[in-house]
């Protein structure tokens, strides 16, 4: 398996633009996490899905920020509009079950909005 | 809330050197541990899983014990090589969701 594919790798964009981060998971894995990494706050979970239906997304910053998870094999992470605090890396993971089982991350996609 | 915190923040060590990377967490009500490893650019690679069962794990040169009583959690690297140099991160398990800690950045030198 190819393991977690995250696209692009790299956005640049202007203040006010939408961005549209895309995650394919691991083939049969159930859960579906989305990551945001700052230097200031670290690695924070933004929301998860378990069997395509979203389960918790209180670390959703706020309402310009929104997640689909259309099919098993792919998820998008949207920001409309995007601002300069949004730079940061975002990454994607996958696991085949919960807590039991070890979570499989993506490269990530580093985002700067200028 | 979770706190995790890992100590130190930096660490900068010779060759063949056992290290030890500290985690603690404020609440012990935890499932599982992850360590992590992250290198510059990269994503984050797994590197051990503890059970909230067990107490330590093993694979290689690298050794992840677990204390829920004190809060605690260390991963041993032994005989380091400049190849282990990367931030390595420790993770809690809250129910599905992974609480990180803030990282320690390894430099191993020749």
């Amino acid at each position: 398996d190819a393991g977690v594919i995250q696209s692009p790798r790299h956005e640049v964009t202007e203040m006010g633009q939408e961005v549209t981060l895309r995650c394919k998971p691991i083939s049969g894995h159930d859960y579906l996490f989305w990551y945001r990494q700052t230097m200031m706050r670290g690695l924070e979970l933004l929301i998860y899905f378990n069997n395509n239906v979203p389960i918790d997304d209180s670390g959703m910053p706020e309402d310009r920020f929104s997640a689909k998870m259309p099919n098993a094999s792919f998820s998008t992470l949207k920001i409309q509009p995007s601002e300069p605090r949004d730079s940061a890396v975002y990454f994607c993971a996958s696991s085949p079950s919960g807590t039991s089982h070890i979570q499989y991350f993506g490269a990530g996609t580093r985002l700067s909005v200028l | 809330k979770q706190e995790v915190t890992q100590i130190p923040a930096a660490l900068s060590v010779p060759e063949g050197e056992n290290l030890v990377l500290n985690c603690s967490f404020t609440d012990s009500a935890i499932y599982n541990l992850q360590w992590f490893r992250q290198d510059p650019g990269k994503g984050l690679t797994s590197l051990l899983l503890i059970q909230s069962s067990q107490r330590e794990q093993t694979s290689g040169r690298l050794n992840a014990s677990l204390d829920k009583s004190s809060g605690r959690s260390t991963l041993y690297i032994a005989a380091s090589q400049p190849g282990d140099s990367a931030t390595y991160l420790c993770a809690f398990y809250n129910t599905d969701k992974l609480i990180f800690g803030t990282g320690t950045r390894l430099q191993v030198f020749p």
